[in-house]
């Protein structure tokens, strides 16, 4: 069964400072990786995914991920942090079986 | 693209009433998806549909949930006899196509049962 750990439940962090939040699986077979940022009272946005291919993957909002197979990791990075970065952020896994399955979260909170 | 619609945003009830959610999903996506979020916890799964026929259920999902896509446009989730520790956000979401593509999710109903 797949699932994934989110090592960090809460980042703070200063305004313009760069940001790792880590995201680790666990999959027996081939997975599809995604990034999702949830504003208060709002549903989840996609941020960016990990299908095939170039092991780098950009998103949106200036935010990037790398996976890495043999870590079995999909961090998400961000060079220079916003204020309006201030959110929850998750990652997911989904096998070719059909659902997602999500990480418990990291709340990032940006400091001016 | 409308975007996934839910309805209500909000619902309150008292312990042992039923509530009923909607969710219509962006058109011409064929999978629909049932989330449950309690705070500061990642979303759960709960079951979804492949146009009309629901495919998987979570074991998380009592006998009081039951969950319907009739024509395979909108779906339905009602909970029966509701219980405090239903309270949560109940988030929908729809796909096209199977792994490789992105749900996308609506902005939640967010249930308080008293």
């Amino acid at each position: 069964a797949q699932s994934v750990t989110q090592l960090d439940s809460q980042v703070p962090v200063f305004e313009e400072a760069p940001v790792e939040l880590r995201c680790n699986y666990s999959s027996s077979v081939s997975v599809y990786l995604f990034w999702y940022v949830q504003y208060p009272n709002q549903g989840l946005q996609l941020l960016l995914k990990y299908l095939s291919g170039s092991t780098l993957v950009k998103g949106i909002n200036g935010f990037e991920a790398e996976f890495n197979k043999s870590q079995t990791s999909f961090h998400l990075r961000k060079p220079s942090v916003h204020i309006s970065d201030t959110a929850e952020y998750f990652c997911a896994v989904n096998n070719q079986g059909g659902k997602l399955i999500f990480g418990q979260g990291t709340e990032l909170s940006v400091k001016p | 693209d409308t975007g996934v619609s839910q309805d209500p945003r909000h619902k309150i009830t008292k312990r042992g009433q039923n509530v009923t959610f909607r969710c219509d999903p962006i058109s011409e996506h064929n999978r629909l998806y049932w989330y449950r979020q309690t705070l500061g916890q990642g979303p759960e799964f709960l079951t979804y549909f492949q146009n009309e026929a629901q495919l998987e259920k979570s074991r998380l999902l009592s006998d009081r949930f039951s969950a319907e896509r009739p024509k395979g446009s909108f779906s339905t989730l009602e909970i029966q006899r509701t219980e405090q520790g239903d309270s949560a956000m109940y988030l929908c979401a729809s796909r096209r196509g199977r792994g490789n593509s992105p749900l996308h999710f609506g902005n939640g109903t967010r249930l308080t049962v008293t």
